[in-house]
């Protein structure tokens, strides 16, 4: 079956622009998460879903950052006022409950803010 | 919090030998363990995992055994090939705490040359 997609594959912006970049989970799986790469790095945690509800925001950097899953399918991380050092590589994963932790990636968003 | 701990790459291997990448983590209760492995131009994806003490996960010739006396999770494979070149995270979750974000290390490169 399909697996996680994210669009778009590549976001180039300004600083100081406003941002969206949407997760399509794999069907059936009720957790989602935000991850940020940055480059030689491994990725960082940002939010994580079950539902439509955030269970766990803690990652979240600041509150530039914001993400929603209204139907507890697609979701949107969505980034205010963007700085440079918000590039980075963002990755969407999902899961079902059953699974013991074991999360499906999608192939990311390449955020550039210049 | 929870923490996992690489050795630095690149690592660079000719073909057929043998391969350990160290990993050690620090977290609180019984994590789940987890290598993934992200090839060149894809995404994350789950290479093997163990989610309790002395439990050995296995997958395509590598293997790696969840050892909490150490606290480690060191990924071996004895024979490497060209196709296994890639960036390989450890990784671990707190299911049991209730934390199931992913915690990851910062990456080992592998290059193996024919």
């Amino acid at each position: 079956g399909a697996g996680v997609s994210q669009t778009p594959s590549n976001k180039v912006t300004e600083k100081g622009k406003y941002v969206e970049l949407r997760c399509d989970p794999i069907s059936g799986h009720t957790a989602l998460y935000w991850y940020r790469q940055s480059l030689g790095q491994g990725p960082e945690f940002l939010i994580y879903f079950q539902g439509t509800g955030a269970a766990d925001d803690s990652g979240l950097p600041n509150d530039r950052f914001f993400a929603v899953r209204p139907e507890g399918s697609v979701s949107t991380l969505k980034i205010q006022r963007t700085e440079r050092g918000d590039s980075a590589v963002y990755l969407c994963a999902s899961s079902s409950l059953a699974e013991s932790g074991e999360q499906y990636f999608g192939p990311g968003t390449r955020l550039t803010v210049t | 919090g929870n923490s996992v701990t690489q050795m630095e790459g690149p690592v660079t291997l000719s073909e057929e030998a043998f391969l350990t990448i160290n990993c050690t983590y620090t977290a609180t209760g019984y994590p789940s363990l987890f290598w993934y492995v992200q090839y060149p131009g894809e995404g994350l994806q789950l290479l093997l995992k163990a989610t309790k003490a002395d439990d050995k996960g296995s997958n395509k010739g590598f293997e790696a055994t969840y050892r909490k006396e150490t606290t480690s999770f060191h990924l071996e494979k004895g024979s490497v090939q060209v196709s296994d070149s890639a960036v390989y995270f450890c990784a671990l979750t707190g299911l049991d705490t209730g934390r199931r974000a992913l915690t990851f290390g910062s990456g080992t490169r592998l290059q193996v040359q024919p």
